[in-house]
């Protein structure tokens, strides 16, 4: 029983394309996120959803549109991508969003190229 | 956001206990302490948090000094499963927003 799935696990593409990267939570989870760890492993929140509204939006370019279309998905397109796009994104989802909803449980993470 | 300042790296025997200390000297009254994991290729998890008494869990204790400027992880039989980054987050309690502020973590290294 996977508690938060995203696909594609790889993802190559050229620059400039635009794609999708989907996510899931079978947890029953209000809020969801989306992390993103660079080359460098360090890992930063990009955007927060709680009952499909944005909460959080870490100064993250407008090429990165995240879309709820319900409380189990979090989807991230982004557009036009550039080198700088390559990294490992992560979804992450918690019953609530305060600490005193403790737990954030990851993904298994989307590698994303950029050639 | 306080900051939390760990070591870059810790080695360990197997079946060893590990003693990962983060130093939060900046640390509000309203944060909680909290850790995560990242095993290889992977998505962290969550391991401990505590506010101020030490808390156990089936993964790990959570020690925190009586000052709470720093506390300790502690693993109390190292297994080659546990090679990971552990990360220690500060999260304050009227942060009603969920983000996790990750830094560079500590590489536990486990050696048979």
């Amino acid at each position: 029983d996977t508690a938060v799935s995203q696909t594609p696990k790889y993802l190559v593409t050229q620059m400039g394309n635009d794609k999708s990267i989907k996510c899931e939570q079978n947890l029953g989870h209000d809020t969801m996120y989306w992390y993103k760890q660079d080359s460098k492993k360090f890992l930063k929140i990009m955007f927060s959803y709680n009952n499909k509204e944005l909460i959080i939006n870490e100064t993250v370019p407008n090429r990165f549109s995240p879309k709820s279309p319900d409380k189990a998905h979090l989807n991230l397109h982004i557009n036009s991508l550039e080198l700088g796009d390559s990294a490992v994104y992560f979804c992450a989802s918690s019953l609530g969003q305060g600490p005193y909803f403790n737990e954030q449980f990851f993904g298994p993470g989307t590698r994303l190229t950029v050639l | 956001d306080a900051k939390t300042t760990q070591p870059n790296s810790m080695e360990s025997n197997e079946e060893e206990p590990v003693h990962l200390p983060c130093n939060h000297s900046t640390i509000s009254g309203t944060d909680y302490i909290h850790w995560y994991r990242q095993l290889p290729s992977q998505g962290p998890e969550y391991v401990i948090h505590g506010l101020t008494s030490n808390v156990n869990n089936r993964m790990a204790s959570l020690a925190i000094a009586e000052d709470r400027k720093s506390s300790t992880l502690i693993l109390h039989r190292a297994t080659l499963r546990d090679a990971a980054v552990y990360y220690c987050i500060l999260r304050d309690v009227a942060d009603s927003w969920g983000k996790l502020q990750f830094g560079a973590g500590t590489q536990v290294v486990v050696t048979p």
